[in-house]
């Protein structure tokens, strides 16, 4: 395994439309991260697991967004009822568990969403 | 709430001369600090990291970087740009000291490095 990887690596989709999105982490990374980046910005967060636990949610999480890693290894990002403003670069991260929250993320080269 | 701020938009630099690309940083608790690489189509990547210990840390492609608490800066360096060079860097702090345990890193909103030939 050579690192995080994402698929699909682009999606264009109409307003209204539901979309998902896939991330496999680096396999013995048991945390998994999900990123936007709009042009012109840093990533931001949006939600975090440790193993299968969604352990953290960013207020950019709206209701139309959900996350699942149901056994700890690839997880998905859905958004249901798409809008122009979700438009953007969403980046999967991992990282090892360890004690302390000094690892590193590993990212992958993440899914361009176009809203049309 | 913790945020960083990357003062230049671009950093234009000649081949071969020495390069800084600035980083400042806000957070309650200790930093943890991160300077990460983003090439076009491509994903982040991880160039090095400050969690303790010496002030200067080195990290991938000869890029070094400088912490210094009381500025609360982090800044990129390298003594000899190359052309390869020539990308987005972003810069990174997640709060050591978060009791609710946060592992989400915020980013700066990036410096794009030039190297002119």
């Amino acid at each position: 395994d050579t690192g995080v990887s994402q698929n699909p690596r682009h999606k264009i989709t109409k307003r209204g439309q539901n979309v998902t999105f896939r991330c496999d982490p680096i396999s013995e990374h048991n945390r998994l991260y999900w990123y936007r980046q709009t042009l012109g910005q840093g990533p931001e967060f949006l939600t975090y697991f440790q193993n299968e636990a969604q352990l953290e949610k960013s207020r950019l999480l709206s209701d139309r967004f959900s996350a699942e890693r149901p056994k700890g290894s690839f997880s998905t990002l859905e958004i249901q009822r798409t809008e122009q403003g979700d438009s953007a670069m969403y980046l999967c991260a991992s990282s090892e568990q360890t004690s302390g929250r000094n690892n590193e993320q590993f990212f992958g080269p993440g899914t361009r969403l176009t809203v049309l | 709430a913790q945020s960083v701020a990357q003062p230049e938009d671009q950093v234009n630099v000649a081949e071969g001369n020495p390069l800084t690309v600035k980083c400042t940083y806000s957070v309650s608790g200790n930093p943890y600090l991160f300077w990460y690489v983003q090439y076009p189509n491509r994903g982040l990547q991880f160039l090095l990291k400050y969690i303790t210990g010496d002030n200067l840390v080195k990290g991938s492609y000869g890029f070094e970087a400088e912490f210094n608490k009381s500025q609360t800066s982090f800044h990129l360096k390298k003594p000899s740009a190359l052309v390869s060079d020539s990308a987005l860097y972003f810069c990174a702090v997640r709060d050591g000291n978060s009791g609710a345990g946060s592992y989400q890193l915020t980013f700066g909103k990036g410096t794009k490095l030039s190297v002119i030939p």
